[in-house]
Formats: C-alpha cells, sequence, structure tokens
C-alpha cells in the first residue's frame, strides 16, 4: 500500500522567503502526486499536481513541486512568500484506483 | 457555479446521540467521498461513492457509521450513537473522475464536537 510522509509538522518562514515542504512517498507502482491546500476554516483545494511527464510541476500561486523517483520525493517550493500564504499544506498520492491518500499536513506559518 | 456543500457547519451534541452530516457534490460528479480529520490522525478517507453506489467503505471506524448516497445531488453519513472521540472535521469531496488523475473539490468541512 501507498503511503505519504511529510516531515515537518510546521515551518515557519519569513515574508519573502524561500520555502520547501518536504513530502516523501512510498507506493511499489507507479503513482500520482498532489499538493493540496487548506486556508483556516476553509476545506481543501488542489494546489498541483503530477501525473506524467515533466519532473518540474508548476501550480497556482507561485508555488512549484518536483518528482524525483529514485528519491520518492515530491517536495513543494515558492521562491517568495506572502503572508497570505499562510495555511496547511498536504501531499498526497494515488495509485490511479481512486483512493487518495494525504500526508498528516505541514502548518506554514509567515513571519512579518 | 456552487461548490460541494455540506450541513451543518457546526454540530455540538451529547455522547449517544444520533448524528447525522449532509453533503450536496458538485453537478456532473461521479465521484463523491466522506473524509475525517483530526489532529492526531490527520485525514482519513472513510468511504467514497461511484455513481451512487458505494465502492470502499474500509476507512468506516465501526457499525456506529453509515453512509448513503439515494441520488446523484445528495449523500449523508450517520453517527449513531455518537461517542466523544467522533470529535473531527468531516469533510465531503466529490470528482468529475477518480482521485487518480482528477482532481478532489472539497466542501468547507462539518465540524462535529461529542461532549
Amino acid at each position: 500500500a501507498q503511503s505519504v510522509t511529510q516531515l515537518d509538522s510546521q515551518v515557519p518562514v519569513f515574508e519573502e522567503a524561500p520555502v520547501e515542504l518536504r513530502c516523501n512517498y512510498s507506493s511499489s507502482v507507479s503513482v500520482y502526486l498532489f499538493w493540496y491546500v487548506q486556508y483556516p476554516n476553509q476545506g481543501l483545494q488542489l494546489l498541483l499536481k503530477y501525473l506524467s511527464g515533466s519532473t518540474l510541476v508548476k501550480g497556482i500561486n507561485g508555488f512549484e513541486a518536483e518528482f524525483n523517483k529514485s528519491q520518492t520525493s515530491f517536495h513543494l517550493r515558492k521562491p517568495s512568500v506572502h503572508i497570505s500564504d499562510t495555511a496547511e499544506y498536504f501531499c498526497a498520492v494515488s495509485k490511479g484506483d481512486d483512493k487518495i491518500i494525504f500526508g498528516k499536513g505541514t502548518r506554514l506559518h509567515i513571519l512579518p | 457555479d456552487a461548490g460541494v456543500i455540506q450541513s451543518p457547519r457546526h454540530e455540538v451534541t451529547e455522547m449517544g446521540q444520533e448524528v447525522t452530516l449532509r453533503c450536496k457534490p458538485i453537478s456532473g460528479h461521479d465521484y463523491l467521498f466522506w473524509y475525517r480529520q483530526t489532529m492526531m490522525r490527520g485525514l482519513e478517507l472513510l468511504i467514497y461513492f461511484n455513481n451512487n453506489v458505494p465502492i470502499d467503505d474500509s476507512g468506516m471506524p465501526e457499525d456506529r457509521f453509515s453512509a448513503k448516497m439515494p441520488n446523484a445531488s445528495f449523500s449523508t453519513l450517520k453517527i449513531q450513537p455518537s461517542e466523544p472521540r467522533d470529535s473531527a472535521v468531516y469533510f465531503c469531496a466529490s470528482s468529475l473522475k477518480g482521485t487518480g488523475t482528477g482532481e478532489l473539490f472539497f466542501g468547507e468541512g462539518s465540524r462535529l464536537t461529542v461532549l
């Protein structure tokens, strides 16, 4: 069975600084990978997804992620964060069978 | 276009009471998912439907939990009897395709507190 590990439960970063949120997955088959964002008191919304092709995926709000098959990672990055990026970020994996497994989330705190 | 609509947004009840959570998916979406979110366990998939038929309910914690989807525009998640450990945020999500390549659209959640 596949699983997702988000190594950091919380990440503080200063405004306008770069950020990387780490995600590792385990699966014996090919997978699809996702990052979702949850703003306070809201549901999750899709940030970006990797299905195939280019390993660098660009999403909304200036975020991007890179699929690294050898390291089984799918880290999320943004070169310069804004206060509005304060949210919880979830990495997720699916092997294409209609079930998506979420990591436990990483809270991004933007410091002024 | 309306998104996934859940009700109630907040529910406070006493242990032993029946709780019913409701969800209206996005029109035209074939898949509906129920998730539970807690600090300890994160987001857990409880059950999902395809074309109103339950496909996988292996995530349903126990017999106290049940879910139905009588038609394409409505689903319920029922807990009877409720217990304090059921306190969580319950999310409904819908998708045009399965989650393999499709995008999940989440409702704003129903926050349940069982005293």
